[in-house]
C-alpha cells in the first residue's frame, strides 16, 4: 500500500530532551515535507525537500531540524524541544515531474507532540 | 504571498441535506492548484477534490463539487446528501506550483447532525 509512515503517533517529552519523529515513503516520491497544525492556525509549513540532500526553510523552520539522506527518510529534529512546540505535526510527500493528473500531497497520519 | 481564507469556522447541517463550505484566496498568479482536504477525528489528511486553475469545468467527485470562480478568486467545496462521516474538518488549500509549499486556510468545523 503507498503511504506515507510517521513514529510515533503520540510523544510527550520534558523541555530540553533531543527527540525525533520519523517519516518514510515507499512510493519514490522526490519532494517531502513537514507541517504543523495548530487550533486556528491551519497547518503551516516547517521545513521541505526537493531530492537527497536538498533541503529547505519553510514558513515556521525555527527550533526544528531535518535531514534527508535517503529518498524514503525525511525525519523531524527538536534539538531542545520547548513547550510552544506542542503541536499535531504532519509529514508529506509528492512526486516531483511533469505527470498527468496531480493529486498534490500524500499525508502522514500525524504525530501529537507535547512539551512539558 | 499567498493567502486562504475560509471565513466560517462552524456549520452543521442535517444529514441528506446539501451544505456549502466558503474558501477564497489571494494570489497574483494565473496558473495554480487549489485543494480541499477532510480531517475526520482520525486526524489523517484526506483529499476530497482539487481543481487546476487553467481548467474551467469545475471538479466534481462523487457527491463533492467546487464552485471555482477564479476572477473572484473563490473556490466552494459543495457537499450533497450529507452523511455523518462527513463530519469532520474541512481545509482549503492553495498551491502555486507542483511541489511548492501548501498554503492553508484556517479550516470550516462540519457536523453533520442525523
Amino acid at each position: 500500500e503507498a503511504q506515507v509512515t510517521q513514529n510515533p503517533r503520540y510523544l510527550i517529552t520534558v523541555t530540553g530532551k533531543k527527540l525525533t519523529v520519523t517519516c518514510s515513503q515507499n512510493m519514490n516520491h522526490e519532494y517531502m515535507s513537514w507541517y504543523r497544525q495548530d487550533p486556528g492556525l491551519g497547518l503551516r509549513q516547517i521545513y521541505y525537500s526537493m531530492n537527497v540532500e536538498v533541503t529547505d526553510k519553510g514558513d515556521v523552520p525555527e527550533g526544528y531540524k531535518v535531514s534527508r539522506k535517503e529518498k524514503r527518510n525525511f525525519p523531524l529534529i527538536l534539538e531542545s524541544p520547548s513547550p510552544n512546540q506542542t503541536s499535531l505535526y504532519f509529514c508529506a510527500s509528492s512526486p516531483a515531474g511533469l505527470r498527468n493528473g496531480y493529486y498534490g500531497y500524500t499525508f502522514g497520519s500525524g504525530t501529537r507532540l507535547t512539551v512539558v | 504571498a499567498q493567502t486562504v481564507t475560509q471565513s466560517q469556522p462552524e456549520m452543521s447541517v442535517q444529514e441528506a441535506e446539501t451544505v456549502t463550505l466558503s474558501c477564497t484566496y489571494d494570489t497574483s498568479e494565473n496558473n495554480y492548484y487549489l485543494f480541499w482536504y477532510k480531517q475526520p477525528p482520525s486526524r489523517q489528511m484526506i483529499l476530497v477534490i482539487r481543481q487546476e486553475a487553467y481548467k474551467q469545468q469545475n471538479a466534481t467527485e462523487n457527491r463533492f463539487s467546487v464552485n471555482f470562480q477564479k476572477a473572484a478568486k473563490s473556490f466552494s467545496l459543495k457537499i450533497s446528501d450529507s452523511q455523518l462521516g462527513d463530519t469532520a474538518m474541512y481545509f482549503c488549500a492553495f498551491m502555486k506550483q507542483r511541489n511548492t509549499p501548501l498554503v492553508f486556510g484556517k479550516g470550516t468545523r462540519l457536523s453533520v447532525i442525523a
